[in-house]
C-alpha cells in the first residue's frame, strides 16, 4: 500500500540558517508529490510540486524540493529560514489511479528561533 | 473571492448529538473532499466527491456520510457524535480528478465531541 513517511515530528533551527525536512513515500506507480505548508490556526497551502522532469523543483516563499527516485524521498529546503517560516509542513502523494486523492505524511512542525 | 468557506469554525458537541459541518466553495471545482486532522497522523481522508451527484469512501468513513447536490457544496453528517470524532476537519477542492492536480483547502472547523 502506498505510504508517506515523514520521519521528523518537530524541527527547530535558528533563523538565518538553512533547513531540510525529509520525506519518504512507498508508491508502486510513479507518483505525484507535493508540499503542503498550515499556519497556525489555518487551512493548508500548496508550496512547490513534482510531476515529471527535473528532479529540483522551485516553491513559493524561496522552498524547493528534489525528488530523488532510488531514495523515495523529496526533501524540502530552504536555504535560510525567516521567523515567519514556523508552520507545519505536509508531504502528500498522488496518482493518475488515485483520482485526485492524496495521501498525506504525519507532518513535522517547524520551530524557528531567533 | 473567498475559495473555500466552512462553518462552523469550531463547535463543542455532546455525544451522540447529529452535527453537519459545512463547506461551500466558489471555484467551480468538479472534486472535493473531507480531512481530518489529528495530532501526529496528519490528514486523513473521510470521503470525498469526484462529482456532483457522486462520493466515495476515503481511508475513515466510519461515523460519516457525505452528499453532493450540486457543485458548490459537500457537507459533512455526523449521524451520532462519539469523542474519537475530536478532531479538526478540513475540506478541499481540486478542478478534476488528475493525481496531479492542486488541492484547496478551507480554513477548517475544530470539532469537540465530550
Amino acid at each position: 500500500a502506498q505510504s508517506v513517511t515523514q520521519p521528523d515530528i518537530h524541527i527547530t533551527v535558528s533563523e538565518g540558517a538553512s533547513l531540510e525536512l525529509r520525506c519518504n513515500y512507498s508508491y508502486g506507480a510513479t507518483p505525484y508529490l507535493f508540499w503542503y505548508v498550515q499556519s497556525p490556526g489555518q487551512g493548508l497551502q500548496l508550496l512547490l510540486k513534482y510531476f515529471s522532469g527535473d528532479t529540483l523543483v522551485q516553491g513559493i516563499k524561496g522552498f524547493e524540493a528534489e525528488f530523488k527516485r532510488s531514495q523515495s524521498s523529496f526533501n524540502l529546503r530552504k536555504p535560510s529560514v525567516h521567523w515567519s517560516d514556523a508552520a507545519e509542513y505536509f508531504c502528500a502523494v498522488g496518482a493518475d489511479n488515485q483520482g485526485g486523492k492524496l495521501i498525506f505524511g504525519q507532518g513535522t512542525e517547524l520551530s524557528v528561533k531567533p | 473571492i473567498a475559495g473555500i468557506t466552512q462553518a462552523p469554525t469550531s463547535q463543542i458537541l455532546a455525544a451522540g448529538r447529529r452535527m453537519t459541518l459545512r463547506c461551500t466553495q466558489d471555484m467551480r471545482h468538479n472534486a472535493m473532499y473531507w480531512y481530518r486532522q489529528d495530532l501526529g497522523l496528519g490528514l486523513r481522508l473521510i470521503h470525498y466527491s469526484n462529482t456532483a451527484g457522486t462520493t466515495g469512501k476515503g481511508e475513515v468513513p466510519d461515523g460519516y456520510s457525505v452528499s453532493r447536490a450540486n457543485t458548490d457544496d459537500f457537507p459533512l453528517t455526523l449521524a451520532s457524535a462519539v469523542p474519537s470524532q475530536t478532531s479538526v476537519y478540513f475540506c478541499a477542492s481540486s478542478a478534476g480528478t488528475s493525481g496531479r492536480g492542486e488541492q484547496f483547502f478551507g480554513p477548517g472547523t475544530r470539532l469537540t465531541v465530550l
